[in-house]
């Protein structure tokens, strides 16, 4: 199985800050690694497929990056309304697998 | 716009079997990629299996094979997760998402439906 891993588990950050959370495969996924956001008590909401594509009604300020084995989320202002968990997702080969989450609350 | 609605919370026994439904409305059923996904208590996403109506192919995580089957009615536009031999450690939300390839790979999930509330408990 691959597994992915993401770094920070947590951060915390302030409203207008730029935020970066990394994933990193166990072996190489090419470019089939895709972002959701998770808010408590909802369903996963895609942000970006296919490493670096923004899924439609995805503001701009989030943007992906990489290829191989290791990859970025970046938002570049962060909004109150993006404190949630974020989990990678690849779809390199099954099962499927997600990273663990990282947590961006408020500071 | 596609819509997953999925069937409401179960409470069951271990031992048991359990069956949640995902319905989909808008779009062409058969077309898409249906995945079921799992979120134990405070802990993240699992991918627990998928179909693809149109070919009746399947694929299951290694973990549950033999205990999950998952199925699709094409006149309904509904999707099925059935997991038997209930443990407490299956107490999760179940969530199920289409995918427009039709593949279970090089795909991405959306949309998502609202999520199912399993508890196995004694």
């Amino acid at each position: 199985d691959i597994q992915m891993t993401q770094s920070p588990s947590s951060l915390s950050a302030s409203v207008g800050d730029r935020v970066t959370i990394t994933c990193r495969a166990s072996q190489s996924i090419s470019n089939y690694l895709n972002w959701y956001q998770q808010k408590p008590g909802k369903a996963p909401k895609l942000l970006i497929y296919a490493a670096s594509n923004l899924q439609g009604g995805v503001p701009s300020r989030f943007s992906g990056s990489g290829s191989g084995t290791d990859f970025t989320l970046t938002i570049s202002s962060l909004q109150p309304e993006d404190f949630a968990t974020y989990y990678c997702q690849q779809s390199h080969s099954t099962p499927l697998t997600f990273g663990q989450g990282t947590k961006v609350e408020i500071k | 716009q596609v819509q997953l609605v999925q069937s409401g919370a179960e409470v069951k026994k271990p031992g048991s079997s359990v069956k949640v439904s995902c319905k989909a409305s808008g779009g062409t059923f058969s077309s898409y990629t249906f995945t079921w996904v799992r979120q134990a208590p405070g802990q993240g996403l699992e991918w627990v299996g998928g179909i693809i109506p149109i070919f009746g192919t399947t694929s299951y995580a290694q973990r549950f094979q033999g205990r999950v089957t998952i199925t699709a009615d094409e006149s309904t536009s509904t999707a099925y997760l059935e997991l038997s031999s209930l443990r407490s450690d299956d107490t999760a939300v179940y969530y199920c998402a289409r995918s427009y390839q039709l593949l279970f790979t090089r795909a991405w999930f959306d949309p998502w439906g609202q999520g199912t509330l399993v508890t196995v408990s004694s």
